[in-house]
């Protein structure tokens, strides 16, 4: 069975600084996805990683994927306050079951 | 309306009500999902439709009744719950393209607060 683990679960970071949140899985998935929610709303479609490899940017986001190591990145560089919220990977288990990672709450001081 | 949406947005009931959750996607697809987030685990599937059949219950307790009378719309029934059910209820839609799907796309939720 698919496990997620995300770290770290709770990151308070300054604005223009860089971070990184690891997502590691234990079993082969052949999709990793992040998600972006905000207080009180729903999960947003960040990036769908597909291959061995893949590195997908979007803005101050960057996510990547090690298949060999089980492992997804998402890193931030020069944070702004607006990328504050809490952010989820999950990898896809057989043809439709997403699994979780717990979440790392991202918040971005002045 | 575009996208998932929800209803209700809040709901607050006693533990002997029977109340129904209503989820609707705009997106033409053919696969719907139930998802429940509550603050001390983890995203976790409830129940999964494709083309209105359910192809996945996650060991979900039988006081949560799904339903989907299409691809379009999908029911979450509540009866006799308990106060740990108390959660974030967010469905997603996806377009089922065979042996693996295409990104999912949620809902804003249901709060759910069982008293």
């Amino acid at each position: 069975e698919l496990k997620v683990e995300q770290n770290p679960l709770f990151l308070s970071m300054q604005e223009g600084k860089n971070y990184t949140i690891y997502c590691n899985y234990s079993t082969t998935s052949d999709r990793l996805y992040w998600y972006r929610q905000d207080p009180g709303k729903s999960l947003e479609s960040l990036f769908v990683l597909l291959s061995n490899g893949a590195v997908k940017q979007e803005g101050r986001l960057m996510a990547s994927l090690d298949t060999k190591a089980r492992l997804s990145t998402l890193h931030i560089t020069a944070a702004v306050h607006d990328l504050s919220a809490t952010y989820f990977c999950a990898g896809l288990q057989g043809a439709q079951k997403l699994v979780f990672g717990q979440g790392t709450r991202l918040t971005i001081n002045p | 309306e575009t996208g998932v949406t929800q209803t209700p947005r809040h709901l607050v009931m006693g533990m002997t009500n029977k109340k129904s959750l209503k989820c609707e996607q705009h997106l033409g697809h053919n696969a719907m999902y139930w998802y429940k987030q509550s603050a001390k685990k983890p995203l976790e599937l409830m129940f999964v439709y494709n083309f209105k059949e359910q192809t996945e219950n996650n060991s979900v307790p039988s006081r949560f009744s799904p339903e989907c009378p299409n691809s379009s719309h999908l029911f979450l029934h509540l009866h006799t719950l308990q106060p740990e059910d108390s959660a974030l209820y967010l469905c997603a839609s996806s377009q089922d393209g065979g042996t693996r799907i295409d990104e999912q796309y949620f809902g804003p939720g249901t709060r759910l607060t069982v008293t």
